[in-house]
């Protein structure tokens, strides 16, 4: 149980495209989905939180309209990074919880690459 | 910012040796978790240690907590080589409700057969 998917696992996209990654929780609905950022080697990155129905919360320094999130069902959550360039080469990974205080179940990560 | 500081951020053992890895944290928690990440792919969880528990176990996996000390580790016994991932705390540090984790740098763990 508690399965998350995450959609696509690669995407190699030139200068200036946006691109769309889907989280989707299979198996169960989730309250509450979060959008990390990792860099090689290194932890995981907040990005966001969001709330079906409700606007995404980013973290300091995060660009709201960079990085758009939609959460609109209990099992979809998307986020978009537009106008993407290399610096925005990066894992992006989703996670989604059922239920409060519970844990995180993860997606298995989006590798992002930008030329 | 890092929530958690872990060490050591590598450790390389034979099969069959235990593994213990280190989590330190600043602030009050409700929880703390452990995480694997196999190299390329998301976390995969692997338990939830409340703030008034000290200790749990799954399997070949125990987890200690001390909030007095601020400190967690993570003992994998009789290690195999399909062990060999990054491991990462995470804390949930927030007024309840938030459920928002903040991770460790990870512990970088290869155990060769």
């Amino acid at each position: 149980g508690a399965v998350v998917s995450q959609h696509p696992s690669r995407v190699i996209c030139k200068s200036g495209t946006s691109v769309k990654i889907e989280c989707r929780s299979l198996d169960f609905q989730a309250t509450t989905m979060f959008w990390y950022r990792q860099f090689p080697k290194q932890s995981l990155m907040l990005m966001a939180t969001s709330n079906e129905g409700s606007k995404a919360t980013y973290e300091q320094g995060v660009e709201k309209d960079k990085f758009l999130i939609n959460h609109a069902s209990l099992t979809l959550s998307t986020l978009t990074v537009t106008s993407a360039h290399p610096e925005d080469s990066s894992f992006y990974i989703c996670s989604a919880m059922g239920q409060i205080n519970q844990p995180q179940h993860f997606g298995d990560g989006t590798r992002l690459s930008i030329l | 910012s890092q929530q958690g500081e872990e060490d050591p951020q590598a450790l390389s053992i034979q099969e069959g040796e235990n593994a213990t890895m280190n989590c330190s944290y600043k602030t009050s928690i409700n929880n703390l978790q452990w995480y694997r990440q196999n190299s390329g792919r998301g976390l995969v969880h692997l338990i939830l240690i409340r703030s008034n528990e000290r200790e749990k176990h799954s399997g070949r996996l125990r987890v200690t907590l001390d909030t007095s000390k601020k400190s967690s580790s993570l003992l994998i016994t009789a290690s195999r080589a399909a062990d060999t991932a990054s491991y990462f705390c995470a804390t949930d540090a927030f007024p309840a409700g938030y459920n928002k984790l903040i991770f460790g740098a990870g512990t970088r763990l290869a155990v060769h057969p």
